[in-house]
């Protein structure tokens, strides 16, 4: 079973420019998580959903920072425009039906804001 | 409030140590989960453990076990005889249940382990 998948794996860009992260989650697993972990710290949630519904984006910068998903599958990430601060690393995880609670993370996007 | 404490920032040891990382965490919920998370330096944070509220059995898979304690809310992973490969970030976390499926994890700084050859 393929795990999550993520790209670009690296983004190097200035500030000001947009840019944008992909997602693939696990095969059947309807929810779907964006994270963002700075550097030396644990991952913080920015966006949930359930299929195609955003359940908690309660931490998403929604000035800057859009998220859709629209197929209740795949998902894209947008930062326009990015900011220095937006540097981190931007972790999609999965989860599968209701009972289960493990969350599976992909490789995540490091991307570098300059 | 939710909270999870890792206060190890950084462990070293040589190989075949044993070693144990720490984790407190911070609740108002009477059910939740605690789970054990190894980011390599591939950055794929990997699955460990998961353990809910209402058990306090300790684990052991291999070389790793977990000590749960809800009267010291803590949740402590030990890795017995370390080795290199086990060189990473831990990080404990911790989820609600309120809507009967876990849907928000709160997770520890992390603790960056080193094993030494």
């Amino acid at each position: 079973e393929a795990g999550v998948v993520q790209s670009p794996r690296y983004k190097i860009i200035e500030k000001k420019q947009p840019v944008a992260f992909w997602c693939n989650p696990i095969s059947g697993h309807n929810t779907l998580y964006w994270y963002r972990q700075n550097l030396g710290q644990g991952p913080e949630l920015l966006i949930r959903y359930e299929n195609e519904e955003a359940v908690d984006d309660s931490q998403l910068p929604k000035d800057r920072f859009s998220a859709e998903r629209l197929k209740g599958v795949d998902s894209t990430l947008k930062i326009q425009p990015a900011e220095l601060g937006d540097s981190a690393v931007y972790l999609c995880a999965s989860k599968g039906q209701m009972g289960s609670y493990e969350q599976y993370f992909g490789p995540g996007t490091r991307l570098t804001v300059t | 409030a939710q909270k999870v404490t890792q206060a190890q920032t950084e462990i070293s040891v040589v190989e075949k140590e044993d070693v144990t990382l720490d984790c407190v965490y911070e609740t108002r919920d009477t059910t939740y989960y605690l789970f054990w998370y190894k980011q390599p330096p591939s950055g794929e944070l990997v699955f460990l453990i998961r353990r809910n509220s209402f058990d306090e059995q300790n684990e052991i898979s291999g070389r790793y076990s977990w000590n749960f304690q809800k009267s010291t809310s803590s949740f402590n992973f030990t890795i017995t005889a370390s080795q290199v490969v086990d060189s990473a970030v831990y990080f404990c976390a911790l989820s609600e249940l309120r809507y009967s499926s876990a849907s928000k994890i709160i997770f520890g700084s992390g603790t960056r382990l080193s094993i030494r050859p």
